[in-house]
């Protein structure tokens, strides 16, 4: 069955880019139909999703976000990042990713997430 | 954006009984597109209805989703200790952001 985990730094300074990356095993990033998705939360928020990369490479962002944004993917090591620029402390949250399987009828929607990975954006 | 509004924001049930969960839409939600998950502290979300009424692989029927258009019902039956925790739904049809609503957080009454 799919699995995935985030890594990437816990700390990251004001104005600096966060960069998280998201490994996928038991299954392929380039599977049709699948969408690999960001999410966030908060501290003591609720959950914002951020955005996705999709199979055949199509992305989409969360109009807040847009400007700051790029999510991409890395098929040889089977992996999609968050590169997030010029972050503040209102970045400060756990990260998700997260599966969207988009494969039937109705689709599943976010069917795998991974554990979640806090990142605090101080100086 | 389509903003999905979540009611109550807090509901105070006994073990045993039902719990109603709502969630409206600000437009219809194409295809009745609507995901609801659970979150308990320190976890993350894990997926239980979608499509409005379909339960995801393991979750016990329990739980049960319905709704169309722009309103939307999770349904939680004789409730067990385990179930005590915060509910999101989300939409993913027609155009993204798929947007959560801000939870709804289900207590011990």
């Amino acid at each position: 069955q799919v699995q995935l985990r985030e890594s990437g730094p816990g700390l990251v300074k004001p104005s600096q880019t966060l960069s998280l990356t998201c490994t996928v095993s038991g299954g392929f990033i380039s599977s049709a139909h699948h969408q690999w998705t960001w999410v966030r939360q908060r501290p003591g928020q609720g959950l914002e999703w951020i955005g996705y990369i999709s199979y055949d490479g199509e992305t989409f962002y969360t109009p807040s976000l847009q400007s700051r944004l790029l999510i991409s993917a890395d098929e040889s090591a089977n992996q999609f990042s968050l590169t997030l620029r010029s972050v503040t402390a209102h970045d400060t949250a756990v990260y998700y990713c997260a599966r969207d399987f988009r494969g039937t009828v109705p689709p599943h929607g976010l069917d795998v997430w991974g554990q979640g990975i806090p990142v605090t954006v101080s100086s | 954006e389509i903003v999905l509004t979540q009611s109550p924001g807090t509901l105070s049930v006994s073990p045993g009984e039902r719990a109603a969960l709502s969630c409206r839409a600000s437009e219809t939600v194409f295809g009745n597109y609507v995901a609801w998950y659970q979150q308990k502290p320190g976890q993350a979300p894990r997926l239980l209805i979608y499509g409005a009424s379909t339960r995801a692989a393991g979750i016990p029927d329990r739980f049960s989703g319905r709704g169309a258009g722009t309103q939307f019902t999770l349904i939680i039956n004789r409730l067990e200790p385990d179930d005590f925790a915060l509910y999101y739904c989300q939409h993913y049809s027609s155009s993204p952001p798929w947007t959560f609503g801000q939870g709804s957080k289900v207590e011990i009454k």
